[in-house]
């Protein structure tokens, strides 16, 4: 079945990239996603990338993606204070079910 | 305000009780999903709805039953509740169902203590 892991927490100083990690066994995943939840809210959508693509770039997001090792990272640089978060790792095989990841807590040092 | 509507925010009720919780989708979004967030076992997907019919089941308890409106709101009941009910319940919406997914939004939660 599907299973996505990920670290549950990492910690860095402001300013400097912050790199989460995730590790998912579906071979047959389509699209892959990072969602972030802050505080008392709901899980937002940052961004996505298809199984065909190795990198994808958003301003301070950088997602990259190893289809052999079943490796999906996000990089944040220049992280800031509202970066503190808990971060979701994601992946759909194309029909609408999605499986998440346990969460990342991002701790941003000021 | 991403657009998808739960209520209520806060819910306390006791063992063996039954709640019912609500979610309006976000305006022209078809299929609507309910997952289960709580401290040990992370973000499970219960179940999806797409205009009005069941269309996956995830790990849903037979006490947790759920059903999507004519107007596309859905509300997941819960009955004989326990302890380790206790938990976020979160809706999400997107726009199809079995297309490719641009991804779900989500609504700000319901969370549920049971004591």
């Amino acid at each position: 079945g599907e299973d996505v892991e990920q670290s549950l927490f990492l910690s860095v100083r402001e300013g400097d990239s912050s790199v989460i990690n995730c590790t998912y066994t579906d071979s047959s995943s389509t699209y892959l996603y990072w969602y972030k939840q802050e505080p008392g809210a709901g899980l937002q959508l940052l961004t996505y990338i298809f199984s065909n693509m190795d990198m994808k770039q958003d301003q301070r997001l950088t997602v990259l993606l190893n289809k052999k090792d079943k490796h999906l990272s996000l990089r944040i640089a220049d992280t800031q204070t509202g970066d503190s978060a808990i971060y979701f790792c994601a992946e759909s095989r194309g029909y609408q079910k999605v499986t998440f990841g346990t969460g990342t807590k991002l701790q941003v040092i000021p | 305000d991403s657009g998808v509507t739960q209520t209520p925010k806060h819910l306390i009720t006791a063992t063996g009780q039954r709640v019912t919780l609500r979610c309006s989708p976000r305006s022209g979004d078809l299929s609507v999903y309910w997952y289960q967030q709580s401290l040990d076992q992370g973000l499970q997907f219960l179940i999806q709805y797409y205009n009005g019919e069941e269309r996956a089941k995830g790990n849903i308890l037979e006490r947790f039953s759920a059903q999507q409106f004519p107007d596309l709101h859905s509300e997941l009941n819960l009955s004989s509740l326990e302890l380790g009910d206790s938990a976020l319940y979160f809706c999400a919406s997107s726009p199809r169902d079995s297309s490719f997914n641009y991804g779900y939004t989500f609504g700000s939660g319901t969370r549920l203590t049971v004591v």
